[in-house]
């Protein structure tokens, strides 16, 4: 079956440390994938998305994402933290770029 | 470009109520989904519409929840009875959905703020 793997239900970071979060697929057959941000009470947002061309997305606040076809893995990563990425963060999986199946996504705390 | 609206935003029921949620998405969007997100998991697909067909329902409760979009634009989610375990956020999402796989021109989903139900 399709699946993401979200590895770590909560990360916390240092306000201005690096943000790494983890997103393993589970196919043999490259998808389309993504990052979504969800802020509280609020609906999801599209942080970037992979569709086969550059390996390397750069998405919106600065945030960005590698694909690795080798490792089944497209985690994202963001340089420096600020308060304002203190959210939840989904990966998600297409195959047929028709259908998204999501991970069970990665709280983020920032401390000051 | 207006986003996904979707209403009621909050709703308490008891259960063995009946609700209904209300989704109007992207104009031009062919495709639309209803998710359920549980406290602290990630959204669940519970039908796919293309246009007006039903794409995929396999994970929609049929025996309680029901879903229509006449027309090929707004849609309905209702669930009768509610039971408990149903207290979720409800999501709408489009996308362009023209088609599937390698010709497909759709690679992204758009949501509404959707819609806190609370079984009681």
């Amino acid at each position: 079956a399709q699946s993401v793997t979200q590895l770590g239900s909560h990360v916390s970071v240092s306000e201005g440390a690096l943000v790494l979060l983890r997103c393993n697929y589970s196919s043999s057959v490259p998808p389309y994938l993504f990052w979504y941000v969800q802020y509280p009470n609020q609906g999801l947002q599209l942080l970037l998305k992979y569709t086969s061309a550059a390996t390397l997305v750069k998405g919106i606040n600065g945030f960005e994402a590698e694909f690795k076809k080798s490792e089944t893995s497209f985690h994202l990563t963001k340089p420096s933290a600020h308060m304002s990425d203190a959210a939840e963060y989904f990966c998600a999986v297409s195959y047929t770029g028709n259908q998204f199946y999501f991970g069970t996504g990665t709280s983020l705390t920032v401390i000051p | 470009e207006a986003g996904v609206a979707q209403s009621p935003r909050y709703k308490i029921i008891e259960k063995r109520q009946s609700v209904a949620f209300w989704c109007n998405p992207i104009s031009g969007h062919a495709t639309l989904y209803w998710y359920q997100q549980i406290l602290g998991q990630g959204p669940k697909l519970l039908i796919q519409f293309q246009n007006n067909g039903v794409v995929d329902d396999s994970q929609l409760p049929k025996d309680r929840f029901s879903a229509e979009r006449l027309k090929g634009v707004d849609s309905t989610l209702k669930i009768q009875p509610a039971k408990l375990e149903d207290s979720a956020v409800y999501l709408c999402a489009s996308s362009l959905g023209r088609g599937t796989g390698i010709t497909s021109t759709n690679t992204e989903a758009f949501f509404g703020q959707g819609t806190r139900l609370t079984v009681v």
